[in-house]
């Protein structure tokens, strides 16, 4: 079974300063690991993803996640926060099946001017 | 290449009646899925497709039919709406599937059950 925990419904930060949400995952199988965001009223949009290799991952707009299969981690950082960063976060870890993706509850971040 | 659409944004039923959420999806993906997104509870995957054909449940699939005749199309269907059907739903599709390949998003029908 599959499953994700996101530490955190709402994060707050200023804008330049460190972006960190935090998944934990739980899978019977290696995992793949997912990042997405959501803007407000659209859909998701995939931010990076870890399937094998590099432990470290880079995506789009500056993020970055690390793969850490003792911690059953896979956090998202950012090292400087920018006022466009503000949505919602979803972490997923995939499935047996080709087919399903398990997201985690969501990180909605806020960046302070 | 306008990506995978959805309609209608909005709507508002009441209980018991009955209507399709559209989804196409002009990328030529195999791979067709709906989650509906209910606050504090993220995604939830009700039904997908590998292919023209094939279907498969998700993990909330009651009270809900789906369909694939084309590659294009992926319809929901409602069958008899109920109050605990309110949420956002969400269509994605993947050339793969979620787990080996980018998934993209439409942009929701939002649903309102009376």
């Amino acid at each position: 079974a599959q499953s994700v925990t996101q530490l955190g419904s709402h994060v707050s930060v200023s804008e330049g300063a460190l972006v960190l949400l935090r998944c934990n995952y739980s899978s019977s199988v290696p995992p793949y690991l997912f990042w997405y965001v959501q803007y407000p009223n659209q859909g998701l949009q995939l931010l990076l993803k870890y399937t094998t290799g590099a432990t470290l991952v880079k995506g789009i707009n500056g993020f970055e996640a690390e793969f850490k299969k003792s911690e059953t981690s896979f956090h998202l950082t950012k090292p400087s926060a920018h006022m466009s960063d503000a949505a919602e976060y979803f972490c997923a870890v995939s499935g047996v099946g080709a087919n399903n993706l398990f997201f985690g509850t969501g990180t909605r971040l806020t960046v302070i001017p | 290449n306008a990506g995978v659409t959805q309609t209608p944004k909005f709507q508002v039923l009441k209980t018991g009646q009955s209507m399709t959420l559209q989804c196409a999806q002009d990328m030529n993906h195999e791979y067709m899925s709906w989650y509906r997104q209910d606050p504090g509870m993220g995604l939830r995957l009700i039904h997908y497709s590998v292919g023209a054909g094939i279907t498969d449940q998700g993990e909330v699939p009651n009270g809900y039919n789906v369909s694939r005749s084309t590659t294009e199309d992926f319809p929901l269907r409602l069958l008899s709406a109920a109050p605990s059907q309110t949420s956002v739903y969400f269509c994605a599709s993947s050339y793969g599937g979620a787990r080996s390949d980018t998934q993209y998003f439409g942009p929701g029908t939002r649903l309102t059950v009376l």
